[in-house]
């Protein structure tokens, strides 16, 4: 199927641990994003690639680091993870010049103790 | 920069009676503006899209928007709910290139049977 998948989808850890997310697109684009979703439902952008190049990157604590083998992957590990960490990240591509149009992935639900 | 605003944290609606989910936008230039709905724990799914041309805009699950310049509003409609549309709604927007949807803080619709 042609999809945004990301694994895992649920994902509960301790404090300090230092964990991944994997995000991978099968549409062809050729930009792909990370979104935090908090506890009040805000959805904001923390990075953005184009081409496995790093073109945006919001104010995100530097413990966490996306990592873009190619185009159709673009990971999110985390490290020492915070009680704060706690959300739904959500993976999204797009393909430039379509208007802004993003796909998104399932999310994952991030649950730090 | 670009933003959305959502005013209202919750919509409350019978089942049949048409529902309105507000947004408004601020952008510079021509706006490129979105909707998307989240069901309870799923990621966001595309509903419709507004780029240029005719300022009703027909999207999925019989969800449409009107886009009105002069109000710079981007109101999500549909004429008759379903309990079934009970979600989370997101309207966003795009300014250019491969920036990132910028999205409003969304909005709770529970139709009511």
């Amino acid at each position: 199927d042609t999809a945004v998948s990301q694994t895992p989808k649920y994902l509960v850890t301790q404090m300090g641990n230092d964990k991944s997310i994997k995000c991978e697109q099968n549409l062809g684009h050729d930009t792909m994003y990370w979104y935090k979703q908090d506890s009040k439902k805000f959805l904001k952008i923390m990075f953005s690639y184009n081409n496995k190049e790093l073109i945006i990157n919001e104010t995100v604590p530097n413990r966490f680091s996306p990592k873009s083998p190619d185009k159709a992957h673009l990971n999110l590990h985390i490290n020492s993870l915070e009680l704060g960490d706690s959300a739904v990240y959500f993976c999204a591509s797009s393909h430039t010049g379509a208007n802004g149009g993003a796909f998104f992935g399932q999310g994952t639900r991030l649950t730090v103790v | 920069a670009q933003s959305v605003a959502q005013p209202e944290d919750q919509v409350n609606v019978a089942e049949g009676n048409p529902l309105t989910v507000k947004c408004t936008y601020s952008v510079s230039g021509n706006p490129y503006l979105f909707w998307y709905v989240q069901y309870p724990n799923r990621g966001l799914q595309f509903l419709l899209k507004y780029i240029t041309g005719d300022n009703l805009v027909k999207g999925s699950y019989g969800f449409e928007a009107e886009f009105n310049k002069s109000q710079t509003s981007f109101h999500l409609k549909k004429p008759s709910a379903l309990v079934s549309d009970s979600a989370l709604y997101f309207c966003a927007v795009f300014h250019s290139g491969n920036t990132p949807l910028v999205f409003g803080k969304g909005t709770r619709l529970s139709v009511i049977a």
